[in-house]
């Protein structure tokens, strides 16, 4: 059974740093892009980063360019949002999803991970 | 970017109708474009992709079609369950979701 299960989240002041985790199981990782999408509260779906199975390749929604950056380790089938200078509008449930190779739809969702951003 | 819109932002539905949603692209992506399902305090669930190739283990009455910048998701015979919001992706160029569909009882 395909399993994405994020950790790392909670309340963080704005201009500080948060690590996300996304620790996968049931599938062949390193065959998969991954990527992070996040929802606001009532909000609906944004896409955040992707990167490549074999993270040789990322890319960011201009929103978090400079200040997000997706990783992966395929050793330990995990992945990574490292959200750094994080503001009030970065305030959301963030989800970790799989891509299959060369697909571009999101096949597989964890049940996701809420930040607040909030002094 | 592609911008995706999607209409209507809310539908009244009575179970065991046929309804169709719509989701309208800003510049073509072909038939980069997938449907998802998001029921209330859950995670989104792939429905459809590729506008409208069929998923493993999501009912028959879900189908889709389009290409180009006019896409649509039918469900045939509404049941309770599908009470949800429904969100359309593109992954022509990058990746960009609609606003949603919200899918009520009348």
């Amino acid at each position: 059974e395909v399993q994405l299960v994020e950790s790392g989240g909670g309340l963080v002041q704005p201009g500080r740093s948060m690590k996300l985790s996304c620790a996968a199981s049931g599938f062949t990782f390193n065959n998969y892009d991954m990527a992070w999408v996040c929802q606001a509260p009532k909000k609906g779906l944004e896409w955040v980063a992707t990167i490549s199975y074999d993270g040789s390749s990322t890319y960011y929604r201009d929103s978090v360019k400079g200040r997000f950056t997706i990783s992966r380790d395929n050793a330990k089938s995990t992945l990574y949002l490292q959200m750094d200078s994080l503001r009030s509008e970065d305030t959301a449930t963030y989800y970790c999803a799989s891509l299959n190779l060369g697909e571009d739809y999101f096949d597989y969702w964890g049940q996701g991970v809420m930040v607040t951003v909030s002094s | 970017d592609v911008v995706l819109t999607q209409s209507p932002a809310t539908l009244s539905v009575t179970p065991g109708e046929r309804i169709s949603l719509s989701c309208r692209a800003s510049e073509s992506v072909d038939t980069y474009l997938h449907w998802y399902q998001q029921k209330p305090n859950e995670s989104p669930r792939l429905l459809i992709k590729y506008a409208s190739q069929s998923i493993s283990g999501i009912p028959s009455r879900f189908s889709g079609s389009g290409s180009g910048t006019d896409f649509t998701l039918s469900i045939n015979g509404v049941e309770l369950e599908d009470l949800s919001i429904y969100y359309c992706q593109q992954g022509n160029s990058l990746h960009t979701f609609g606003a949603g569909t919200k899918l009520e009882l009348k």
